[in-house]
């Protein structure tokens, strides 16, 4: 029963490193998302995919890229890690249709020094 | 653009009182609306959604009614646990395309014994 999971929970970089943030769904779901969280701004939206192979940006893709190699998996990259990308990251899923439930993964957070 | 508003927290109550956590929403065409909850350290948990005008979703005693004329999604609880000590977000889905949520700033409710 994984639903959504992200790899790794906790990390912490030095400005200027890169990394990757995994997330993996196995629900089959068309629709992915990377949002990321902020102290009393809610979630916002950093990419999404509608499906194997397409990506595009949301409301706050500055720093960031992802990809969609596999359904099953979207990948959340930071090239060049700044403090102002000191946050919770979570990945979502769903199947895409109208009024269909996002699922969430745990969170990654992650701290830039 | 789409836009969520909910009440600034943290709302702070006594076991068994009645709760009600205000949300308005700003969207063109017609968004599903949903109530998520996280609980710390925690990712989001579906609480509750509706995906049309005067449909009232609920779960946990928890309820919510789509409002088209006030465009208002607010969640109420007659009878609020120590256990419901949460976060809560309100959030809407796009009608089309990306499909993902718009999220609130999220409230903090504290419910104490």
């Amino acid at each position: 029963n994984a639903g959504v999971t992200q790899t790794p929970k906790f990390r912490v970089l030095k400005t200027g490193q890169s990394m990757t943030l995994l997330c993996a769904q196995d629900m089959n779901h068309e629709y992915m998302y990377w949002y990321r969280q902020d102290p009393g701004m809610g979630l916002r939206l950093i990419h999404y995919s509608v499906g194997e192979g397409t990506t595009a940006k949301g409301e706050v893709p500055d720093g960031y890229n992802v990809s969609r190699l596999k359904k099953q998996n979207f990948l959340l990259g930071l090239e060049s890690a700044a403090p102002s990308q000191t946050s919770v990251y979570f990945c979502a899923s769903s199947y895409g249709g109208t009024g269909n439930t996002i699922y969430f993964g745990e969170g990654s957070w992650l701290t830039v020094v | 653009g789409n836009s969520v508003t909910q009440m600034e927290g943290p709302v702070t109550l006594s076991e068994e009182a009645f709760l009600t956590i205000n949300c308005t929403y700003t969207a063109t065409g017609y968004p599903s609306l949903f109530w998520y909850v996280q609980y710390p350290g925690e990712g989001l948990q579906l609480l509750l959604k509706a995906t049309k005008a005067d449909d009232k979703g609920s779960n946990k005693g928890f309820e919510a009614t789509y409002r088209k004329e006030t465009t208002s999604f607010h969640l109420e609880k007659g009878s609020v646990q120590v256990s419901d000590s949460a976060v809560y977000f309100c959030a809407l889905s796009d009608p089309t395309g990306r499909r993902a949520l718009t999220f609130g700033s999220g409230t903090r409710l504290q419910v104490q014994p």
